[in-house]
């Protein structure tokens, strides 16, 4: 069934950087395409980017463009998201997802239990 | 971006009875690759990741119990759950994935009366 597992979450402060992994487990990695998604605390789920099973193609939310960067390393089966000139906004748990197939359908089978990062003002 | 609105918020339903959820989008979701209903409905019980429960508005995930069911069309969605099992409590999101930026309902939170 695989397994999801995010690390890197923490404290930052406003403008600030942090990245945010993701160690997959369990299934053929580079077969399917990953999002992150995050939620704000008291708030609803946000898609936040996606990338194919190759990487050749990313999509992002308009609220990060510019400043987040997905990628991946199918070699060591790890997902990542680069957080730059990070907001408060920001604040979320962020949680890795599978994407069924290689290229992004859009629904979720199987989820991590999520990494917290917290952005200070 | 298209909405989804769940209802109700909450949901207080009997032990063995049927629990209907409702998810309304503001623009049809009919994905043209496939003709089918981008929707999906996820499951989250506390201390857990949400899991997946139906696709495609109908289409059960293996292992998922056929208590579980997905219906409709256009812009209005029902998960039904037939009889409601004590292990069924949880909050339960509606999803579309008919084009970027995908998004959610707000999540129904489903407990024994």
């Amino acid at each position: 069934e695989g397994q999801l597992l995010e690390s890197g979450g923490g404290l930052v402060q406003s403008g600030g950087s942090l990245r945010v992994s993701c160690v997959a487990s369990g299934f053929t990695f580079s077969s399917h395409a990953m999002t992150w998604l995050r939620q704000a605390p008291g708030k609803g789920l946000e898609w936040v980017s996606g990338i194919s099973g190759s990487g050749g193609s990313t999509y992002y939310a308009d609220s990060v463009k510019g400043r987040f960067t997905i990628f991946r390393d199918n070699s060591k089966n790890t997902l990542f998201l680069q957080m730059n000139s990070l907001r408060a906004e920001d604040t979320a748990e962020y949680y890795c997802v599978k994407d069924p197939t290689t290229v992004t359908t859009g629904y979720f089978d199987l989820w991590g239990r999520g990494t917290l990062v917290t952005v200070s003002s | 971006d298209i909405v989804m609105t769940q209802s109700p918020d909450s949901l207080p339903v009997s032990l063995g009875e049927r629990a209907t959820i409702n998810c309304k989008s503001s623009q049809t979701i009919l994905h043209s690759s496939n003709n089918k209903n981008a929707l999906a409905w996820y499951q989250r019980k506390p201390g857990q990741p949400p899991k997946l429960l139906i696709y495609w508005a109908s289409t059960r995930e293996s292992g998922v119990p056929d208590r579980f069911s997905g219906s409709g069309s256009g812009t209005d969605f029902t998960l039904t759950i037939s009889s409601l099992q004590a292990e069924d409590v949880a909050v339960y999101y509606c999803q579309h994935y008919h084009s970027n930026p995908i998004t959610f309902g707000q999540g129904t939170r489903l407990e024994i009366k």
